[in-house]
């Protein structure tokens, strides 16, 4: 039981391009999240999943896409990367949104 | 949509003393609310949560209480210690969970 996987841990881009995180959770959550943190704004949700096929934006969705075609993956696109997006990003997962969140190691992401 | 206030940002207390951090939400929908520990390079863990059909939960050092009239709860640490030094976030459900932007708490010696 690995919990909630998530790759790469670490990642430069240059402006412009484009790359996906991954996440995967083997606890059969049905929800499932991204958040990203900045120092003095906490954790902001991205987007975030209900279950496979369903996904909503959450507070700061603007330049990031999600899917959800399985239960246990929930990627995170960046289409065009921009200094902004330069943060810590996590992964998290639950039962539902009334449980217990369970966080990934986290993906430190620069942005040049 | 939910928005999660969270006070102080930061906050120092003597080892042994007790510390107290609040939080206030704005959609009365949320029915959840969870606390979470970070500490320094590591991911956040859960420590304590409460449900809107409780107003109080107690788990050894660490307390939550919650008051759905006026929208707000809060997390009680006594007896400090220089393990509690971490990053505390609360947060709230309705339906997606979303966090307060955290107190970062130092235990002086």
């Amino acid at each position: 039981n690995a919990g909630v996987t998530q790759t790469p841990k670490f990642q430069v881009l240059k402006t412009g391009q484009s790359m996906t995180l991954q996440c995967a959770q083997d606890m059969n959550h049905e929800y499932m999240s991204w958040y990203r943190q900045d120092p003095g704004m906490g954790l902001r949700l991205i987007h975030y999943s209900v279950g496979a096929g369903i996904t909503d934006q959450g507070e700061v969705p603007n330049g990031y896409n999600v899917s959800r075609s399985t239960t246990e993956d929930f990627p995170l696109r960046l289409l065009s990367a921009a200094p902004s997006q330069t943060s810590v990003y996590f992964c998290a997962s639950s039962y539902s949104t009334n449980e217990k969140l369970f966080f990934g190691s986290g993906t430190q992401l620069s942005v040049l | 949509g939910e928005n999660v206030e969270q006070h102080p940002s930061t906050l120092s207390v003597q080892e042994g003393d007790s510390a107290v951090i609040k939080c206030t939400y704005s959609d009365s929908a949320s029915n959840y609310f969870p606390w979470y520990k970070q500490e320094l390079g590591k991911r956040p863990q859960l420590i304590i949560d409460i449900r809107s059909n409780v107003g109080e939960k107690k788990d050894q050092r660490i307390a939550v209480t919650l008051n759905k009239t006026a929208k707000h709860f809060s997390l009680h640490i006594t007896e400090t210690q220089p393990e509690d030094s971490a990053v505390y976030f609360c947060a709230a459900d309705p339906g997606k969970i979303i966090f307060g932007k955290g107190t970062r708490l130092h235990i002086l010696p």
